[in-house]
């Protein structure tokens, strides 16, 4: 089955713990994108990648990095998470610039 | 700057009703046109997008949206509405090179039996 798929899905942290949520995507797409959704804000562009080893920032990019070592998989990595970083990730991918999103379940993190 | 604008962040309609939801861009040039819906809970799902050609784009579960270039806008319809439609509904713009998807504020749409 064609899909994307985030995790963990849930995770409650602490402030200054370092964690990482993966990505990873079945269908050999070059573009991926990390997205966090915050109530009445819909949804803003972290970082995007259009290949392997190229990434970009997107609209809300400090606090967090990225990886793209492989096509398949696009890391998003928390150094040190803050309370201001409590939100709903989606992690998406698609096969070209001009070509609609897919998207995984979402990781749902709480920063204490 | 890029943006797009929901002006309508919730709508509430009877089961049955007709519904519209708008949808307002702003691009340099005319964008790709996406309408995404997400139910409680869950991740996004794509409703129907426009790129070019034919200004009235059908989607699934009998929606549809019209492209208006002189109104800047991008309205989602749907001729009767069911109770399992409610949800929350993002339209969202890329521009022509494609890197950017910017998604407006969402509109929740709740519907009265």
């Amino acid at each position: 089955e064609a899909q994307v798929t985030q995790n963990p899905r849930y995770l409650i942290t602490v402030t200054g713990k370092k964690l990482t949520v993966t990505c990873s995507q079945n269908m050999n797409h070059e573009y991926m994108s990390w997205y966090r959704q915050d109530p009445g804000l819909g949804l803003r562009q972290i970082y995007y990648s259009m290949n392997v080893e190229v990434t970009d920032k997107g609209d809300v990019p400090e606090g967090y990095k990225v990886s793209r070592k492989e096509k398949r998989n696009f890391p998003l990595i928390l150094e040190s998470p803050s309370p201001n970083q409590t939100s709903l990730y989606f992690c998406a991918s698609r096969p070209g610039p001009r070509n609609e999103q897919f998207f995984g379940p979402g990781t749902r993190l709480t920063v204490l | 700057a890029q943006s797009v604008t929901q002006p309508d962040i919730h709508i509430t309609v009877s089961e049955g009703a007709s519904l519209e939801l708008r949808c307002n861009y702003s691009y340099g040039a005319t964008p790709y046109l996406f309408w995404y819906v997400q139910s409680p809970g869950q991740g996004l799902q794509l409703l129907l997008k426009y790129f070019s050609g034919d200004t009235l784009v059908q989607g699934i579960k009998g929606f549809e949206a019209e492209f208006k270039r002189s109104q800047s806008s991008f309205n989602l319809r749907k001729p009767s509405v069911h109770w399992s439609d409610a949800a929350e509904y993002f339209c969202a713009a890329t521009g022509s090179y494609g890197n950017k998807l910017v998604f407006g504020a969402g509109t929740i749409l709740r519907v009265k039996s």
